[in-house]
């Protein structure tokens, strides 16, 4: 079975600072990879995903996340971070074919201060 | 489109009440996923649906919790009898067709915030 590891709860970060958020998997076959973000009250939205093809994948609000197979990792970074970006990050692996669900992380709280 | 839709968005009630949140998902998506999210669990899959039916129950807690889509564009998800560690945010979510990796983009509902005393 897939699984996912934020190691990181909580990153505080300045205002137009660079980003970095962990992401590892663990998983015996192929998998596909996921960054959601939840802003405070709401629902989780799509940031950016990783299926195939170039392992630097471009997303949302100036996100980027880079799949690296032999460290089964799936960081995102920004360069420069704004207060808005201020939000839970939750990464994703979905394995393979077919109904195949997708199994999030714990989450990582992005807290941006002016 | 008015995206996922959830319904209460708050809910208080006290322990051993049934409780009902109500889902509707996206126009033409066929797959619907109920979610529970807490501190201490994270977010967790409860079930899912696609084209109206379960294919996956395996994280349902225990017999109390019940799901349901007697049709595409509607899910309730029930607990009877509900218990002070059923507090939690319970998201709906939906998929477009296909069921392949390309369509794996789900959409998310605002959440329905339930805290049972």
């Amino acid at each position: 079975a897939q699984s996912v590891t934020q190691l990181d709860s909580q990153v505080p970060v300045f205002e137009e600072a660079p980003v970095e958020l962990r992401c590892n998997y663990s998983s015996s076959v192929s998998v596909y990879l996921f960054w959601y973000v939840q802003y405070p009250n709401q629902g989780l939205q799509l940031l950016l995903k990783y299926l195939s093809g170039s392992t630097l994948v471009k997303g949302i609000n100036g996100f980027e996340a880079e799949f690296n197979k032999s460290q089964t990792s799936f960081h995102l970074r920004k360069p420069s971070v704004h207060i808005s970006d201020t939000a839970e990050y939750f990464c994703a692996v979905r394995r393979g074919t077919g109904f195949q669900k997708l199994v999030f992380g714990t989450g990582t709280r992005l807290l941006v201060s002016p | 489109d008015a995206g996922v839709i959830q319904s209460p968005r708050h809910e208080v009630t006290e322990m051993g009440q049934e409780v009902t949140l109500r889902c509707k998902p996206i126009s033409g998506h066929n797959s619907l996923f109920w979610y529970r999210q807490t501190m201490m669990r994270g977010l967790e899959l409860l079930i899912y649906f696609n084209n109206n039916v379960p294919i996956d129950d395996s994280g349902m807690p225990e017999d109390r919790f019940s799901a349901k889509m007697p049709n595409a564009s509607f899910s309730t998800l029930k607990i009877q009898p509900s218990e002070p560690r059923d507090s939690a945010v319970y998201f709906c979510a939906s998929r477009a067709p296909g069921g392949g990796v390309q369509q794996e983009t789900q959409y998310f509902g605002p959440g329905t915030r339930l805290l049972v005393l």
